[in-house]
């Protein structure tokens, strides 16, 4: 989805840099999420914001933080890069909206990011 | 956190119908059920989302039994370009501070 942005799309690194990467949404949405893929495996969530001072861990954050610098970005670093984060990262965001009997959350995912950490 | 279970991998032929099942067995009351579609190296797409009964949209059909412990994704007429890993995810109230998770999925595979 062009509204939403990642960079960089592909980035080659080594043990113990620190790597940073961007994700930018012109959609306007208030929630703003970090996924990461590793191969033939469905996706894993990092962290997640509800809102610029909303910052919530996901199931696999140690090892990474994050940055809700605007609504519009949301940043991951790896302090610290690691060969087992060598993986595919994706940037995603939802509007927050409320349906009848419930509440859900339709995500729109950027075009992800390549890491390899040597 | 309502778990899901799909099959892993699944194999169609152009112009078939496929459908893929999903079974939620602790589906709670306010969830609704979501699928999503990958292309390899892209990330996942939104393709239909219900609560109950049935829903359609210019892509699938979603069908919901009375239970809601299971839901099937219906593609009509699949094309190679169908070939895809499909997840099923049933959303819990983000508000709470639950997670959705994308499961493994299932790799459906068309051939010519």
């Amino acid at each position: 989805d062009a509204d939403v942005t990642q960079t960089p799309r592909n980035r080659i690194t080594k043990t113990g840099k620190r790597i940073m990467l961007e994700c930018s949404q012109t959609k306007g949405h208030d929630r703003m999420y970090w996924y990461r893929q590793d191969p033939g495996l469905g996706l894993r969530l990092i962290y997640y914001s509800f809102d610029v001072k909303d910052i919530n861990k996901g199931e696999i954050s140690d090892g990474y933080s994050v940055s809700r610098q605007a609504q519009a970005k949301f940043s991951l670093s790896l302090e610290s890069a690691i060969p087992n984060q060598t993986a595919l990262y994706f940037c995603a965001t939802s509007d927050s909206s409320r349906l009848a009997g419930g509440s859900t959350d339709t995500q729109y995912f950027g075009p992800g990011t390549r890491l390899t950490v040597l | 956190l309502a778990k899901t279970t799909q099959p892993i991998s699944m194999d169609s032929y152009e112009g078939q119908e496929v459908n893929i099942t999903c079974s939620h067995n602790n589906i709670a009351t306010n969830d609704y059920i979501t699928w999503y579609q990958q292309f390899p190296s892209q990330g996942p797409r939104f393709i239909i989302q219900g609560y109950k009964t049935k829903v359609t949209n210019e892509v699938a059909s979603l069908f919901i039994p009375a239970d809601r412990k299971s839901s099937t994704l219906s593609l009509p007429r699949v094309s190679l370009s169908d070939t895809a890993v499909y997840y099923c995810l049933v959303g819990d109230n983000w508000n709470a501070g639950n997670m959705l998770t994308f499961g493994g999925g299932t790799r459906l595979m068309v051939k010519p």
